[in-house]
């Protein structure tokens, strides 16, 4: 198994632009998740899905954050507009049924300038 | 969402010294994971502990599931370079449908 894969693996992007993060969680596993982790924060949970339907997307910080899971093997984090504050790495993380663990992706990388 | 402390926030050790770092919550939880994030990585699932009291090993490391079910913690024996990175704890609760992570623990391992 490949393991989560996330896409780009660095982005940098001028302030204002859209930028979309992609997911392709473990096949068979029908929770999803978005973190985003930054030195002063942490790891925050953004949103998740369970059998692609989203849940709680509570941590969304505001209308600039969206995401989607069309379908059970593809996710994605769009923000538009990008700010400098969204700099941070983005994890997209998935598991079987929530609570057996999650595997994370290696990240997206996000810088906005 | 739930708050989970750990401690301590960062180490700095001699290689071949032991680690112990821990996890406390206000909650009760009924599930406990520890993940180890390396530089540039996601975090990578390590121990996962489903029982109150419960100890679990693998390899050098050791964690265990607290009596009170508020807290965890993980031990890392005869430390060596590798162990470097951030270690994570991870909590369920009984009525929860996500797991809420902790704030980190640094390790670096002086050579």
């Amino acid at each position: 198994d490949a393991g989560v894969i996330q896409s780009p693996r660095h982005e940098v992007t001028e302030m204002g632009q859209e930028v979309t993060l992609r997911c392709k969680p473990i096949s068979g596993h029908n929770s999803l998740f978005w973190y985003r982790q930054t030195m002063m924060r942490g790891l925050e949970l953004l949103i998740y899905f369970n059998n692609n339907v989203p849940i709680d997307d509570s941590g969304m910080p505001e209308d600039r954050f969206s995401a989607k899971m069309p379908n059970a093997s593809f996710s994605t984090l769009k923000i538009q507009p990008s700010e400098p504050r969204d700099s941070a790495v983005y994890f997209c993380a998935s598991s079987y049924s929530g609570d057996y663990g999650y595997t994370f992706g290696s990240g997206t990388r996000l810088t906005v300038v | 969402g739930q708050q989970l402390n750990q401690s301590p926030q960062s180490m700095f050790i001699q290689e071949g010294e032991d680690v112990s770092m821990n996890c406390t919550s206000s909650s009760i939880f009924n599930t406990w994971l520890w993940y180890k994030q390396d530089p540039g990585e996601g975090p990578v699932l390590l121990i996962a502990l489903y029982k109150a009291g419960e100890l679990t090993s693998n390899g050098r490391l050791t964690a265990q599931f607290g009596i009170t079910r508020k807290d965890s913690f993980l031990n890392i024996s005869a430390s060596i370079p590798s162990d470097v990175g951030i270690y994570f704890c991870a909590g369920l609760t009984n009525t929860g449908n996500q797991f809420y992570f902790g704030t980190g623990t640094s390790l670096t391992v002086i050579p």
